[in-house]
């Protein structure tokens, strides 16, 4: 089975830096990946991580520790539009290859 | 245009009443899903497909059941609908190819009462 954690909610202030954290433990793993969900909307994607390490894109990275179970997503430069649920998700190992999402963290960005 | 399309985007209906969310897609993907999101919660798969003869349950199928029609189509039903269905339904598509991604439709809010 899958067991995915991240805070429920965090605060942070326009220009600063702030980290999401996501802990996991599967049965098997083969990727892990950050959606971005602004309220009533669709998530769209915004990170993939499968080998340890960090990824950089634009404002946001993203970096994985398979050895700890362990990700984050680091958004910089916040901007007020960056107000959103933010979702991590883990690929499972059987054949199928599904996603299990964690509960989210919602994030609100204040001037 | 959307690439993944839903109807209908809002439905409010009364318990035991029949009920169907379409989704279309073009992607050309043939990988379908269908999660629903409850807060709190996430979300949880439903059902997926990996063409069109292939339907498999996912975490949470119990009280639905689904068709893929085309490559394009796939839609849920709710056969009798009660009010703990009362969530927000997303349809997704995915290229097993690339990352493997999930790309989503806008959803559908169903209330049930």
């Amino acid at each position: 089975g899958q067991n995915i954690d991240q805070p429920t909610e965090m605060t942070a202030t326009e220009g600063a830096i702030v980290q999401i954290n996501c802990t996991y433990q599967t049965s098997g793993f083969n990727g892990l990946f950050w959606y971005q969900q602004h309220a009533g909307e669709a998530p769209t994607f915004l990170s993939y991580n499968v080998l340890d390490g960090l990824e950089e894109k634009g404002r946001f990275s993203s970096f994985l520790s398979r050895s700890k179970g362990y990700s984050y997503l680091l958004l910089k430069e916040l901007q007020m539009k960056d107000s959103a649920s933010y979702l991590c998700a883990v690929r499972d190992q059987t054949g199928a290859n599904n996603l299990f999402f964690g509960t989210g963290t919602r994030l609100t960005v204040i001037p | 245009d959307a690439d993944v399309t839903q109807t209908p985007r809002n439905r409010i209906t009364k318990t035991g009443k029949r009920i169907m969310l379409e989704c279309s897609q073009t992607k050309g993907h043939d990988r379908m899903y269908w999660y629903r999101q409850d807060p709190g919660l996430g979300l949880r798969l439903i059902y997926y497909s990996f063409d069109v003869k292939d339907i498999n349950k996912g975490e949470i199928s119990d009280g639905y059941s689904v068709s893929r029609q085309a490559q394009a189509k796939f839609s849920l039903s709710l056969e009798s609908a009660i009010p703990n269905q009362t969530a927000l339904y997303f349809c997704a598509t995915s290229d097993p190819g690339n990352t493997g991604e999930l790309f989503f439709g806008e959803g559908s809010r169903l209330t049930v009462l």
